[in-house]
């Protein structure tokens, strides 16, 4: 089955280090998704890309927060520094967009916590 | 702007009972609507989509789900509750931007 791949699964890091998650969409899927979860806000969207092109990143803090596509085969979400209100799981989901009416295929996440 | 509500942010059920978790949305347009389950520590999972071919969808592990433009819903149900059925359930739209927007999220626990 194809699937996304995020790395890393876990991340412990202290406050204000550098952060960098990423992300291998399905081959093929020119949507990319990332998205941030939380007991207190569910799932809020960060950022989106299409055809790596940034599409919407009205969600995500633009002070501390980047992300990026560097190529078809990956998106990167990075948040320099971090701060212990980041403790989040982040996922990335690929999809094909413009109008296909298809779901999008979720990773597995990366647990981040910032002490 | 299309927004996603759940009624109930927690629903028990006994095992064998009827599963009904509710979804409304706002859209000025026709909506792509979808169902996602998410298990502990896991990534989410699409259950179905509606994407207009027919107003009931059913989907994987027997749910199924009724798009009702007149009353803006799309509740999803299951006729009988499994332990495994055990989750959190989101219900998502997607915009004309293709941007997927998640609801809060339904608890749902099965009690033996």
């Amino acid at each position: 089955d194809a699937r996304v791949t995020q790395t890393p699964r876990h991340k412990v890091t202290e406050m204000g280090q550098e952060v960098t998650m990423r992300c291998q969409p399905i081959l093929g899927h020119n949507t990319v998704f990332w998205y941030r979860q939380t007991m207190m806000q569910g799932l809020e969207l960060l950022a989106y890309f299409r055809n790596r092109a940034p599409l919407d990143d009205s969600g995500m803090p633009k002070d501390r927060f980047s992300a990026e596509m560097p190529d078809a085969t990956l998106a990167t979400l990075k948040i320099q520094p971090s701060e212990p209100r980041d403790s989040a799981v982040y996922f990335c989901a690929s999809g094909l967009g413009q109008g296909q009416e298809g779901g999008y295929t979720f990773g597995s996440g990366t647990r981040l916590t910032v002490v | 702007a299309q927004s996603v509500t759940q009624l109930g942010s927690h629903v028990s059920v006994s095992e064998g009972a009827l599963v009904l978790l509710r979804c409304n949305y706002s859209s000025s347009v026709p909506p792509y609507l979808f169902w996602y389950v998410q298990y502990p520590n896991q990534g989410l999972q699409l259950l179905l989509k509606y994407t207009s071919a027919a107003t009931l969808v059913k989907g994987i592990n027997g749910f199924e789900a009724e798009f009702k433009k007149s009353e803006t819903s799309f509740h999803l149900t299951k006729p009988s509750a499994h332990m495994s059925d055990a989750a959190e359930y989101f219900c998502a739209v997607k915009t004309s931007y293709d941007k997927v927007i998640f609801g809060p999220g339904t608890s749902l626990s099965v009690i033996p």
